[in-house]
């Protein structure tokens, strides 16, 4: 069974810094993907940025970048110059096929 | 351009009553999802389609049904509620199985 873990429930950053967030998955496929979700108290879920398993470069989307080590099933986001308005949970997610798989959220927190 | 719309936004039922929670989306995606959301557990997959007249199982389809009524809609059917669903339910889509998914605002469901 594929699972994501999601280790830190909670993270705090002050505004202006650098901050990652840790995701770790299990897996057999070598075709997948990998995303991570912000989610405000609105409750939408808004996708920040995605990786393709195939793809050796990390990606990057503005001030969200992640850190994929695909040998250690590793897909950390790092949130740089944190903004008020980046406080949210976090999820991290998995999908293979059609099937869709979450990690359990990172609270995050900024400080002004 | 409305995105992924869900509707109602709240609802209280009974243990016993049935209801549809209704999803559309207009981006003329071809993929779309239900999931629920439990505190502490993320988001797990309760029915999926794929394409306009298919639907598939996800990780937790028991006690619940889908439609897919045409392109843009996709409903999700409680047809006994019970205690256990009282969770948030989302509806998501993507242009295809490989895209980003784009989600609703979510309904929140109680049952007594």
């Amino acid at each position: 069974a594929q699972t994501v873990t999601q280790s830190q429930p909670e993270m705090s950053v002050q505004e202006a810094e650098t901050v990652t967030l840790s995701c770790t998955y299990d897996t057999s496929e070598s075709d997948y993907y990998l995303f991570w979700y912000k989610q405000p108290p609105s409750r939408q879920m808004i996708l920040v940025i995605r990786q393709e398993a195939y793809k050796q470069q990390n990606a990057t989307e503005n001030r969200f970048s992640v850190n994929f080590q695909k040998a250690a099933k590793s897909f950390s986001l790092k949130i740089s110059d944190s903004q008020l308005g980046d406080a949210a949970m976090y999820f991290c997610a998995y999908k293979a096929g059609n099937q869709f798989y979450f990690g359990t959220g990172t609270s995050l927190t900024v400080i002004p | 351009n409305a995105g992924v719309t869900q509707t109602p936004k709240f609802q209280v039922l009974k243990t016993g009553q049935s209801m549809t929670l209704q999803c559309a989306q207009d981006m003329n995606h071809n993929s779309m999802y239900w999931y629920r959301q439990d505190p502490g557990m993320g988001l797990r997959l309760i029915y999926y389609s794929a394409s306009e007249g298919t639907t598939d199982k996800g990780e937790v389809p028991n006690g619940y049904n889908v439609s897919r009524l045409n392109k843009r809609e996709f409903s999700l059917r409680l047809e006994s509620a019970a205690p256990s669903q009282t969770s948030v339910y989302f509806c998501a889509s993507a242009l295809i199985w490989i895209e980003s998914q784009y989600f609703g605002p979510g309904t929140r469901l109680l049952v007594l």
